[in-house]
């Protein structure tokens, strides 16, 4: 079965740019969307299919795909940005499919 | 405002069963795609199943094929989850959610608080 894989934890300090990779066999060739899930809420869409942004989510959040892993960017974190983030796929066998989330902490 | 309000949720039995909906207002909800997503206590989101406008087209994902079965009444604006045979595995959150982009670019654009579903004796 298809597999989306995110490393469990990343940490940055606020300012700085925090990079959230997620890893799958010729992920590149398939869109990838994020979601960001903050304690005790719903997830919500950040970036989908690749780079793009929805209306109201924050220019500091950008999406690249390639080769074998899709990367969310946030430029000049902010301490509101710690949560937990979500890579997505469709999988032509499996349909959907998750990454298993990062948290992100901004220390 | 898009508005999606889940329920049905609660303690089951194993073996049991289950009816979840999703009461949707503030979009044309007869033009979109809907999904159902997961989340087990303390765990990932894991897609559960996807519907079309028509219910002439669904997914599930493999490990609730045969057991559940989503649906959807567009008069009322309403998705559903029939869960039977529920198993310890299936404790979880349940999201409702507008998908776009099927299915190569699926998506999940907006979503309810969920409902909680416990599997247990």
């Amino acid at each position: 079965s298809y597999e989306l894989t995110q490393p469990p934890s990343v940490s940055v300090s606020p300012g700085q740019t925090a990079s959230i990779t997620c890893s799958g066999h010729e992920v590149g060739d398939k869109y990838v969307s994020w979601y960001q899930q903050k304690p005790g809420q719903s997830p919500m869409v950040i970036i989908y299919q690749d780079n793009k942004r929805p209306s109201g989510v924050p220019e500091r959040f950008s999406g690249s795909n390639s080769g074998n892993t899709a990367t969310l960017t946030i430029t000049g974190t902010q301490a509101m940005d710690e949560g937990d983030y979500y890579c997505q796929a469709w999988e032509s066998r499996a349909h959907v499919v998750f990454g298993g989330g990062t948290k992100l902490t901004v220390l | 405002e898009v508005r999606l309000v889940e329920s049905g949720g609660g303690l089951v039995q194993p073996g049991g069963s289950l009816r979840l909906s999703c009461a949707a207002s503030g979009f044309t909800f007869h033009m979109y795609w809907m999904s159902w997503v997961r989340q087990a206590p303390g765990k990932g989101l894991e897609w559960v199943a996807s519907i079309n406008y028509a219910e002439s087209e669904n997914y599930y994902v493999d490990s609730v094929k045969g057991r559940f079965t989503i649906s959807r009444d567009n008069a009322k604006n309403s998705l559903f989850l029939q869960m039977d045979t529920l198993g310890a595995e299936d404790t979880a959150l349940y999201y409702c959610a507008i998908t776009q982009g099927v299915p190569s670019g699926t998506y999940f654009q907006d979503w309810g608080p969920g409902t909680l579903v416990t599997v247990s004796s």
